[in-house]
């Protein structure tokens, strides 16, 4: 079975300054898809960034950018020029092309000014 | 783009009554999924349903039902409600079947059982 793992409950960071979120996973599949899903205090699920396994560059999407690290089997988010609106929490997410989403059990960000 | 939608957004119910937690994509997706959120504990899969008329339990199933009605719709079924369902349901949907794999979510019902 797969398994997700963040190890930071809380984190807080300034206003502009960059942060790290850690994620780390496990499984024994060498195809899979990771992702991060933002949920501001909106409830919503938002789709932050995505990355395949087979992939050897890490995605980038704005101010958003992962560290992906197979053979570690870590999947850090890195937010750059934090904003307040980043203001949310976090879930790493994993699966193959065939399963479910496995969610780790979140990182609640808080921006401060 | 309506994309997927969840009715209620919240629900009070009283110990042993009964609901049914709508959902309903127009994106042709393949897959649906059913998800609990409690504090500290992420969100962990309730049910799915890979393709229309099939479905299969995922790490949390007991005291649910769900029924794939057609391709658009995905309900879930809360028999005899219990307070250890107070909890945040999410509905999602994705390709599937090797398509594009992200999952597509619902505002999510706040379900409060006293």
């Amino acid at each position: 079975a797969q398994t997700v793992t963040q190890s930071q409950p809380e984190m807080s960071v300034q206003e502009a300054e960059t942060v790290t979120l850690s994620c780390t996973y496990d499984t024994s599949e060498n195809n899979y898809y990771l992702f991060w899903y933002k949920q501001p205090p909106s409830r919503q699920m938002i789709l932050v960034i995505r990355q395949e396994a087979y992939k050897q560059q890490n995605a980038t999407e704005n101010r958003f950018s992962v560290n992906f690290q197979k053979a570690a089997k870590s999947f850090s988010l890195k937010i750059s020029d934090s904003q307040l609106g980043d203001t949310a929490m976090y879930f790493c997410a994993f699966m193959t092309g065939y399963s479910t989403l496995t969610f780790g059990k979140g990182t609640m960000l808080l921006v401060s000014p | 783009n309506a994309g997927v939608t969840q009715t209620p957004k919240f629900q009070v119910l009283k110990t042993g009554q009964s609901m049914t937690l709508q959902c309903a994509q127009d994106m042709n997706h393949n897959s649906m999924y059913w998800y609990r959120q409690d504090p500290g504990m992420g969100l962990r899969l309730i049910y799915y349903s890979a393709s229309e008329g099939t479905t299969d339990k995922g790490e949390v199933p007991n005291g649910y039902n769900v029924s794939r009605l057609n391709k658009r719709e995905f309900s879930l079924r809360l028999e005899s409600a219990a307070p250890s369902q107070t909890s945040v349901y999410f509905c999602a949907s994705s390709e599937g079947g090797g398509g594009k794999p992200e999952a597509f979510f619902g505002q999510g019902t706040r379900l409060t059982v006293v």
